[in-house]
């Protein structure tokens, strides 16, 4: 199975600073389509997981653009250029290369 | 708008059975694939099963391989989950998801 490494575990930023949050798979998440099925959802408390991007770099449309996802491979990174209040919660990767799909650990960001 | 129904948990004593189902609205239920997704009281995401758009390619957890079977019914716009011999660790929230989109998630408790 594909090992999703999320770090770190938990981030305590204040509004307006930038988050950064890594995520490294146990190997290469480019499939055989040529497309790299890596997802970043946020789970804020309480709810259900929400969609934040797709194949790596890929925002959805409602989705701010202080969001932006970058990587290759095996390694990718999910970065907040402004962490504002409703962006409390926590971030998961997930891979959908390859059977079966597996998530990262999830890293909470908290206010300070 | 995009909704995912879940239905069906509840508390159950372990080796008995239960049904879970997800109705889908607000989009194209017949053209997508379909997961299953669940999360432990306190804990991360873990995949359990996919479904392709035409039920001919199914995967599933280890975890649950042999016990639960997943299925839909286009016609219906609507995703299951049979789930047999379930254990105290299959308790869970448990997700569907499709075109990026969860459900608000359906409780299973598996306890004597």
């Amino acid at each position: 199975d594909v090992v999703m490494t999320q770090t770190p575990v938990s981030l305590s930023l204040a509004i307006g600073q930038p988050a950064s949050i890594s995520c490294k798979s146990s190997q290469s998440l480019l499939g055989t389509s040529g497309k790299t099925f890596l997802n970043w959802i946020l789970q804020r408390p309480g709810q259900s997981p929400k969609r934040l991007i797709y194949q790596v770099s890929k925002l959805y449309s409602e989705v701010p653009d202080r969001f932006s996802g970058s990587g290759s491979e095996t390694e990718f990174t999910l970065k907040i250029s402004r962490v504002e209040a409703e962006d409390l919660g926590v971030y998961y990767c997930w891979q959908g290369t390859h059977f079966p799909h597996t998530f990262g650990a999830g890293t909470k960001l908290e206010l300070k | 708008e995009v909704q995912l129904v879940e239905s069906g948990g509840g508390l159950v004593q372990p080796g008995r059975s239960l049904k879970l189902s997800c109705v889908a609205s607000g989009f194209t239920f017949s053209n997508y694939g379909m997961n299953w997704i669940r999360q432990a009281p306190g804990k991360g995401l873990e995949w359990v099963a996919y479904i392709s758009s035409g039920s001919s390619y199914i995967y599933y957890a280890e975890t649950v391989k042999g016990r639960f079977t997943i299925s839909r019914d286009n016609a219906k716009n609507t995703l299951y989950l049979q789930m047999t011999s379930l254990r105290s660790e299959d308790t869970a929230l448990y997700y569907c998801e499709g075109d990026s989109y969860w459900g608000q998630g359906v409780m299973v408790t598996v306890s004597s």
